[in-house]
């Protein structure tokens, strides 16, 4: 009930095009859903993050939707540049697991945008 | 402002000896989170430090050891060493604990490798 399920494994898009991440959860205390990019080399940064009261966020060129009734999140990359090839990573976090430092991490989508 | 940093970035070990690994998170943060990451088992939460005290622990066995000085600077230890330890040890800092949400800043970790 502790995980969050991530798809695809890896995903190639053509510069210009539309990147889409989903993301499932079990674990209904989750409610806090952030969205981490990694870079070779480098740790986690965080990208975007969206709590359960709105359905749809958005910052630039990145949006979360998000389904509380599916349980079900997503990240929509909008005109994915090559810059934007990592690997992403959704997660998920509750007060009542230890608090929202503690991330239930996905297993990670290995994404390439092809000029 | 600087990063979280990490020493040493590399290092090989045996089995069966022990490793401490260091972490000096961002100036002003209070919180310090660990994280193991393996291709196998992906990003996963090893324990969350506040002001000098043990919030939170995953599910490792207690080999995985750390601790948080007064200064925030974070260690963690892991003894009698297998070869499934070897992994990236990341760190993470944040200004916020417990019941407040807050961004994670991860260093570039540790990797270890156990021959």
């Amino acid at each position: 009930q502790q995980q969050v399920k991530q798809s695809p494994q890896s995903l190639i898009v053509q510069k210009g095009g539309i990147s889409i991440i989903n993301c499932a959860y079990e674990n209904t205390a989750f409610d806090y859903f952030p969205w981490y990019q990694q870079f070779p080399g480098k740790g986690p940064a965080l990208l975007i993050a969206i709590r359960p009261d709105v359905s749809e966020k958005k910052e630039g060129r990145f949006t979360i939707s998000f389904n509380k009734s599916a349980k079900q999140f997503s990240l929509h990359i909008m005109d994915s540049q090559p810059g934007d090839s990592a690997t992403y990573f959704c997660a998920a976090s509750t007060l009542f697991s230890g608090g929202y430092n503690k991330l239930i991490f996905g297993a990670g989508t290995r994404l390439a945008v092809h000029p | 402002k600087a990063g979280v940093t990490q020493t040493p970035r590399y290092l090989i070990k045996t089995r069966g000896q022990q490793v401490t690994l260091s972490c000096s998170p961002i100036s002003g943060h209070r919180s310090v989170s660990w994280y193991q990451q393996t291709p196998g088992q992906g990003l996963q939460f090893l324990f969350e430090y506040f002001s000098e005290t043990q919030r939170n622990k995953g599910n490792f066995p207690g080999r995985f050891s750390g601790r948080q000085f007064s200064n925030s600077r974070s260690e963690m230890n892991v003894s009698t060493l297998e070869l499934g330890d070897s992994a990236l040890y990341l760190c993470a800092s944040s200004s916020k604990t417990g019941t407040r949400s807050g961004e994670l800043f991860f260093g570039e970790g540790s990797r270890l490798t156990v021959l």
